[in-house]
């Protein structure tokens, strides 16, 4: 059975840092890109980044391009993002998710996620 | 960046009845090298993540009840659910995977029983 679980959320102060992480398994981690896509409360949902199998690729939305840094380690079927200079706009629900096609496509299994509450 | 727009935000039907939920993208999803079109939908009930419903457009992922159903191409892009069943109030989303990043989303459709 194909899960993903996040963690590391939490209340963190404006100009904070946070770093969450996923843990895959039921699959092989390392053929599949992988995402982080959040949602804030009571609001729609918005892809972060995405990591290529080996991690040599990766794209973010222009909002958190500089702030935030996504890796994986393949060897601990764990997917990471490193959330820097937090602000009060990035409190959401951050998903964890995993793409089947590949370089860009649909999500077909996502975790619970993990709240990130950016406030002072 | 590719603007998703849904349509309507909120709709009300009976159960047994026809939902239709209408998703508008500002470019065309349809690359003609392979005839697909990079859309997908899902359906996400309260406290929970969001689950994939089609693929392709049209293409029902693998447990999903044949009552849901894709169609469109280009910029317009329709999920149809034939026969409204109690367990299908949610919020539906349309996704845009076509060319590069970001993967943008509609805004959500909220559905809910008459």
């Amino acid at each position: 059975e194909v899960q993903l679980v996040e963690s590391g959320g939490g209340l963190v102060q404006p100009g904070g840092s946070l770093r969450l992480s996923c843990a895959a398994s039921g699959f092989t981690f390392s053929s599949y890109w992988m995402n982080w896509v959040r949602q804030a409360p009571g609001k729609g949902l918005e892809w972060v980044a995405n990591i290529k199998q080996d991690g040599s690729d990766k794209y973010y939305v222009d909002s958190v391009k500089g702030r935030f840094t996504i890796s994986r380690d393949n060897a601990k079927n764990s997917l990471y993002l490193q959330m820097n200079s937090l602000r009060v706009e990035d409190t959401a629900v951050y998903y964890c998710a995993r793409d089947p096609y590949g370089s860009g496509g649909w999500y077909d299994y996502w975790g619970r996620g993990t709240l990130v509450t950016v406030s002072s | 960046d590719i603007v998703m727009t849904q349509s309507p935000d909120s709709l009300a039907v009976s159960l047994g009845e026809r939902a239709t939920i209408n998703c508008k993208s500002s470019q065309s999803l349809f690359y003609s090298s392979n005839n697909k079109n990079y859309l997908a939908w899902y359906q996400q009930k309260p406290g929970q993540p969001p689950k994939l419903l089609i693929y392709w457009a049209s293409t029902r992922e693998s447990g999903v009840p044949d009552r849901f159903s894709g169609s469109g191409s280009g910029t317009d892009f329709t999920l149809t659910i034939s026969s409204l069943q109690a367990e299908d109030v949610a919020v539906y989303y349309c996704q845009q995977y076509y060319g590069a990043p970001p993967f943008t989303f509609g805004q959500g459709t909220k559905l809910e029983i008459k």
